[in-house]
């Protein structure tokens, strides 16, 4: 089965600066695809990026960033300028791409950022 | 375009009582998924539907049932609740199937057995 860990509970960081959130997972299928999500307050979860496992280009979207390392089964989001609407809780979810049926995301136990003005 | 919706946002329940938690997609997406979310944990798979007629478990099925005679729905039964089901519970919905599909989630459902 595979696994997804955040190994950070809580991160801190100043407004403006530059965070990055960890996530390693285990799995034994070479193909499959990483996400972020974004959990605010309302609940809500929101995507935030995605990565396709045979693209080795890493996924950015705008001010978010991944740092994919296939082999080290790693996967890293960068949030560059902070700003105080990222304050949210972060999961990082791992999904297989073959196999039948709809296979849901695995998720993490999820990241709990916090933005400081 | 409301996306997903459901309802209620918060509910109460005491042990063996049953409800019922709605979710309602107007995206016209074929997929659809139930999730819960355990104080401290991430998502969990419940069950998922690929269309109308069409369901199948997830990870932690167990005490649950869906249905799914439209597009548009897909209610998650809680028969004989108990207090291992207190949780937060997401529905989401996606147009294209594993592995590209991209995942709208709902605003979800605090659930509390007592």
């Amino acid at each position: 089965a595979q696994t997804v860990t955040q190994s950070q509970p809580e991160m801190s960081v100043q407004e403006a600066e530059t965070v990055t959130l960890s996530c390693t997972y285990d799995t034994s299928e070479s193909d499959y695809y990483l996400f972020w999500y974004k959990q605010p307050p309302s609940r809500q979860m929101i995507l935030v990026i995605r990565q396709e496992a045979y693209k080795q280009q890493n996924a950015t979207e705008n001010r978010f960033s991944v740092n994919f390392q296939k082999a080290a089964k790693s996967f890293s989001l960068k949030i560059s300028d902070s700003q105080l609407g990222d304050a949210a809780m972060y999961f990082c979810a791992y999904r297989r791409h073959s196999g039948g049926g709809a296979d849901g995301l695995t998720f993490g136990k999820g990241t709990h950022l916090i933005i400081q003005p | 375009n409301a996306g997903v919706t459901q309802t209620p946002k918060f509910r109460i329940l005491k042990i063996g009582q049953s409800m019922t938690l709605q979710c309602t997609q107007d995206m016209n997406h074929n997929y659809m998924y139930w999730y819960r979310q355990d104080p401290g944990m991430g998502l969990k798979l419940i069950y998922y539907s690929v269309g109308a007629g069409i369901t199948d478990k997830g990870e932690v099925p167990n005490g649950y049932n869906v249905s799914r005679s439209t597009t548009e729905d897909f209610p998650l039964r809680l028969e004989l609740a108990a207090p291992s089901q207190t949780s937060v519970y997401f529905c989401a919905s996606s147009y294209q199937g594993p592995p590209l599909d991209t995942q709208y989630f709902g605003p979800g459902t605090r659930l509390t057995v007592l």
